[in-house]
């Protein structure tokens, strides 16, 4: 199975200020249709989890702009501008290119 | 869209259930669909996906356990578990491709 490590467990962040999470996969994500399937989901405290990002940087409907993803083959990584008090919650990375799917640990983002 | 799991409860080790995960607002039968848990202040945890033509996929942790399985008529996907362990307990959601969840249901596994 494909592990997907996530640094760093947890950061603080003022608000307007930027963040940023890696994600690193134990092997290249890169599909045989030339595509990387690499998620971003988001959990905010007590709610049910939602993607934001799908395939490396493509933004889901609704999602700010000030969220952005970039990277490749096994490196990944989750952009943060100007961080809101609505951003805090944990962050997981979730590859879908190869069977079975698998998440990060999480990186919780607290507001300092 | 909205997806609404039932079926949890509290179960005894190595006992069975059936999750079910009622879907509307979006033609369901066209999109693959995942069953994903979280064990109580843990990260999310993949446990099962079924494609649009019903092809499956199983974590490790769960194959020859539980059985994902849907019924396009009825808008609804099923998670079968069965010999349960303690380490199951969870809230289980279910999700249409990533993108959308259900609100969770708790399975807890203890005598």
């Amino acid at each position: 199975d494909i592990v997907m490590t996530q640094t760093p467990l947890s950061l603080s962040v003022a608000i307007g200020q930027s963040a940023s999470i890696s994600c690193k996969s134990s092997q290249s994500l890169k599909y045989s249709d030339g595509k990387t399937y690499l998620n971003w989901v988001f959990q905010s405290p007590g709610q049910s989890p939602k993607r934001l990002i799908y395939q490396v940087s493509k933004l889901d409907s609704g999602v700010p702009d000030r969220f952005s993803g970039t990277g490749s083959e096994t490196d990944f990584t989750l952009k943060i501008s100007r961080v809101e008090a609505e951003d805090l919650g944990v962050y997981y990375c979730c590859q879908g290119s190869y069977s079975p799917f698998t998440f990060g640990s999480g990186t919780k983002l607290e507001i300092k | 869209v909205q997806l609404v799991e039932s079926g949890g409860g509290l179960v005894q080790p190595g006992k069975s259930l059936k999750l079910s995960c009622s879907a509307s607002g979006f033609t369901f039968s066209s999109y693959g669909m995942h069953w994903i848990r979280q064990a109580p202040g843990k990260g999310l945890d993949w446990v099962a996906y079924i494609s649009s033509s019903s092809g499956t996929v199983y974590a490790d942790a769960v194959k020859g356990r539980f059985t994902i399985s849907r019924d396009n008529a009825k808008n609804t996907l099923y998670l079968q578990l069965n010999s349960l362990k303690s380490e199951d307990t969870a809230i289980y959601y279910c999700a249409r491709t990533l993108i959308d969840w259900g609100q969770g249901v708790m399975v807890t596994v203890s005598s």
